[in-house]
Parts: C-alpha cells; sequence; structure tokens
C-alpha cells in the first residue's frame, strides 16, 4: 500500500488558517486521499477526502497537488476545538478486499494557541 | 441517529481475566471494524465484520482474541486471559457499505486497564 508521510507536530494561532500537509510521493491512479481526526480522549472522525480535484465541506478544504504525490488539508480558522491529531490516509478504490480497513500513520499533533 | 456505540468505556481487569467489549454499529451499518490504539501509538487495524461473518483478520492477534458480529445485538470483541500488553483503547467503527472510499464513523473507544 502507498504510504504517507506527515508532520509530527504543527502549532497555529487561534482563528488563523492552518495548512497540514500530507506526502504521498508512491500514490497510485485510483487512491482516496482521506483525512480523519482525532481529538483528545475520542475515537477518529472523518474530515474529508478527494480523488484528482480540490474538495470543500463545512469541517475543511483538500488541495490536492496537479501530480497528487502530495496533498493539505486546511482549516480556514482554527478554533480551540480543532486541536487533535489528523491522519492523512490512502484507500485504493478498485481493491475490494483487503482495503476495506484504514492504515494509520502517526499523524500530525495539531496544537492551537489561544 | 445515534452514532456507533461503545459500552463499556472504560475496564479493568486483573492479569488472566477475559475481557468483553461490545459495539453497537449505527443504525442501518452492517459493516464492523474493531482497532486498537496502544499508549502514544496510532489506531491498528484488528478484524472486519459483516453480519454473522469474518471477511478480515489479519490484524487480529493469533491467540487469546476473536471478534463477533451476530445476526442479532452488538458486534463482541473478547480478549481471553489478558495480559498488561493488552492495556489499550479499542475502538469500533462502522459503515454502511463496503466501498474504499466509504465513511467509517468511530465510536467513542473501550479503555481497557490489565493490573
Amino acid at each position: 500500500d502507498a504510504k504517507t508521510t506527515q508532520p509530527n507536530s504543527m502549532e497555529s494561532n487561534e482563528e488563523e488558517p492552518v495548512h497540514l500537509p500530507c506526502n504521498h510521493s508512491t500514490i497510485s491512479g485510483t487512491d482516496y486521499i482521506h483525512w480523519y481526526r482525532q481529538l483528545p480522549s475520542q475515537g477518529p472522525e472523518y474530515v474529508i477526502h478527494g480523488l484528482t480535484s480540490n474538495v470543500n465541506n463545512r469541517m475543511a478544504s483538500l488541495a490536492i497537488a496537479e501530480d497528487r504525490k502530495s496533498s493539505t488539508l486546511i482549516l480556514h480558522r482554527a478554533t480551540l476545538r480543532d486541536a487533535a491529531v489528523y491522519y492523512c490516509i490512502l484507500r485504493d478504490e478498485l481493491r475490494n478486499f483487503g482495503n476495506e480497513k484504514l492504515t494509520f500513520g502517526t499523524g500530525t499533533r495539531l496544537t492551537i494557541i489561544p | 441517529n445515534a452514532g456507533v456505540m461503545q459500552n463499556p468505556r472504560h475496564l479493568v481487569r486483573r492479569r488472566g481475566q477475559e475481557a468483553r467489549l461490545r459495539c453497537s454499529p449505527m443504525k442501518g451499518h452492517s459493516h464492523v471494524y474493531w482497532y486498537r490504539q496502544l499508549p502514544e501509538e496510532g489506531l491498528k487495524f484488528m478484524v472486519y465484520l459483516q453480519k454473522e461473518n469474518i471477511i478480515d483478520e489479519s490484524g487480529m492477534p493469533k491467540e487469546r482474541f476473536s471478534a463477533e458480529f451476530p445476526k442479532e445485538g452488538p458486534s463482541i470483541l473478547r480478549i481471553q486471559q489478558v495480559v498488561r500488553g493488552d492495556s489499550a483503547a479499542y475502538f469500533c467503527a462502522s459503515s454502511p457499505r463496503q466501498k474504499p472510499q466509504e465513511t467509517q464513523y468511530f465510536g467513542p473507544g473501550t479503555r481497557l486497564l490489565v493490573l
């Protein structure tokens, strides 16, 4: 499976935008890019996913590089409630068996400074 | 629509006892996944089940661990003869369909402490 690389930690000031990078240089053409986050003492929650085009939803935006070897999760205005570990995960659209599981890396621990 | 429910939220066991962790998926979801998170580590996949079937147990330890998802009732993750190394947070997730791009919805987890 293609792997992802994320910085271990990042800090951001409250109410400022946050850009969380993810490198996936061995991504295949059918890999979706998913982002989940895990708030302290909670289970992970889905944030956003995309294939080739940039995506927006109420939580965040996902910017995907033209060559798809990297992507950036954008929180437009961080709040204290956004402090969490953010995971970038690849999922192959074409593989049905063995790809049901999510493969979590170590993620990026985001700290929000008041 | 209630989310994924797990109980108990906290479980304390002595070495050698059995631990039973329960997971009720979201309404209408027939796919259940169990993950384990050791202290200060990321989540690791354990097992994927559909109703009455184990589909993928590639992440399950070979001994002492078992999982089921009966036709009626919650999914159960069972750990026999627990050891201190089993202390971890165990998360259950569910999804309505099998497609790889399907979102998984996670429960709050069961934190197991083995004394």
